[in-house]
């Protein structure tokens, strides 16, 4: 029982590099979303899906993007990565038209941005 | 905008103590509210789950309650235990998808 997969689980890149971080679920759950961890800010929704090619921008969407091709796969997509974006991002998924059913978190990506 | 508030940021207990963590949130039109327990480096793992028509939901020595009107939520901890030292983040879902969560508590129960 895989759950929510996360890779890769640590990463380091430069000021104006691009780079996806990929978000997998096994558990056929409709509801996907990615957030950031800041220290003393709690998590912040970046984008959320309710399915396949549908995506919504949550709180914090600049310099993000996301795709659902799959019901099984959320990436998300920093364009040209800044300082700013350096933070622990946690992908979640739940069932969509279920709405009393818990999220699952997978286990984060630390990213650094030098 | 919905508003989470964790108080107290971070608790110290010793062995053995019950204790309350509080959650308390600003807009009352809430689907749901749930407790997350948080340890070092890791991700998030879902530990109640109270729907906005309960008031309270209990697993082992964890129980949640919710009063919706007042906006205010408690995880109560009973005979604390050195390995429920972690943070307890709680988190409202409001109509439609969105999720908005509290800061955390912090918690270091002492052998």
């Amino acid at each position: 029982n895989a759950g929510v997969t996360q890779t890769p689980k640590f990463q380091v890149l430069k000021t104006g590099q691009s780079m996806t971080l990929q978000c997998a679920q096994d558990m056929n759950h409709e509801y996907m979303s990615w957030y950031r961890q800041d220290p003393g800010m709690g998590l912040r929704l970046i984008h959320y899906s309710v399915g396949a090619g549908i995506t919504d921008q949550g709180e914090v969407p600049n310099g993000y993007n996301v795709s659902r091709s799959t019901t099984e796969d959320f990436p998300l997509r920093l364009l040209s990565a800044a300082p700013s974006q350096t933070s622990v991002y946690f992908c979640a998924s739940s069932y969509s038209n279920v709405r009393n059913q818990p999220q699952h978190f997978g286990d984060g990506t630390r990213l650094s941005i030098l | 905008k919905q508003e989470v508030t964790q108080i107290p940021a971070a608790l110290s207990v010793p062995e053995g103590e019950n204790l309350v963590l509080n959650c308390s949130f600003t807009d009352s039109a809430i689907y749901n509210l749930q407790w997350f327990r948080q340890d070092p480096g890791k991700g998030l793992t879902s530990l109640l789950l109270i729907q906005s028509s309960q008031r309270e939901q209990t697993s082992g020595r964890l129980n949640a309650s919710l009063d919706k009107s007042s906006g205010r939520s408690t995880l109560y901890i009973a005979a604390s235990q050195p390995g429920d030292s972690a943070t307890y983040l709680c988190a409202v879902r409001r109509t439609g998808n969105q999720f908005y969560f509290g800061t955390g508590t912090s918690l270091t129960v002492i052998p």
